[in-house]
């Protein structure tokens, strides 16, 4: 399995807080993705990453920022949490080599906003 | 734009009985195209891809897939289920140059003893 982690793993919280997502990889892979995941709607790419300090938006990026300062980590970070975020996140980490496009999955962050 | 329908949101079958899950995409060049698999709980385990070449594909635990493009279909296949295979199954289209994949809506699959 493609070394890839996500903490917390699961996280209760509050409307109107801040919440921080943690995705640590250690392949050394170029590209890593935020997707969130809801019933009847698959996965949806929130942010990405295509290097340190280089990431664009998603389909579903409004209410989410995300940093990369080192080639492992990427945080996603819900600035004023909603309800409406309440959701199970994946991250995801590729090499890109020849636009392959094949991506290894962590094991999810299930995040519940009260 | 592109974008991946998974007609059937579940489907139940039984056990030794074969299954075709179905895939159709929308895509503007050629498509990489990837299945996933997912357990209760668990993250997303590829099983298999098509990038070009022979249009039917094998991958783990006994799925096959084929490419058929006038069809835009990207069809999963197994001759016979076993009830470790129940889980949902995602098909997903790629190949720009992000890397990014879209993901179909996802299919429960439900193994009847």
């Amino acid at each position: 399995d493609a070394g890839i982690t996500q903490s917390p793993r699961h996280k209760v919280t509050e409307t109107g807080t801040p919440v921080t997502l943690r995705c640590h990889q250690t392949e050394n892979h170029r590209y890593m993705y935020w997707y969130r995941q809801d019933p009847g709607h698959g996965l949806r790419l929130i942010h990405y990453s295509y290097g340190v300090k280089d990431t664009d938006k998603g389909e579903v990026s409004d209410g989410y920022s995300v940093s990369r300062s080192k080639t492992e980590d990427f945080l996603l970070t819900l600035e004023s949490a909603t309800s409406s975020q309440t959701s199970v996140y994946f991250c995801a980490i590729s090499d890109g080599l020849a636009g392959l496009g094949e991506q290894f999955f962590g094991p999810g962050t299930r995040l519940t906003v009260l | 734009a592109q974008s991946v329908t998974q007609p059937d949101i579940h489907i139940t079958v039984s056990e030794g009985a074969s299954l075709e899950l179905r895939c159709n995409y929308s895509y503007g060049a050629t498509p990489y195209l990837f299945w996933y698999v997912q357990s209760p709980g668990q993250g997303l385990q590829l099983l298999l891809k098509y990038f070009s070449g022979d249009t039917l594909v094998q991958g783990i635990k006994g799925f096959e897939a084929e490419f058929k493009r006038s069809q835009s279909s990207f069809n999963l296949r197994k001759p016979s289920v076993h009830w470790s295979d129940a889980a949902e199954y995602f098909c997903a289209v790629g190949g720009n140059a992000g890397n990014m994949l879209t993901f179909g809506g996802g299919t429960r699959l439900m193994v009847k003893p």
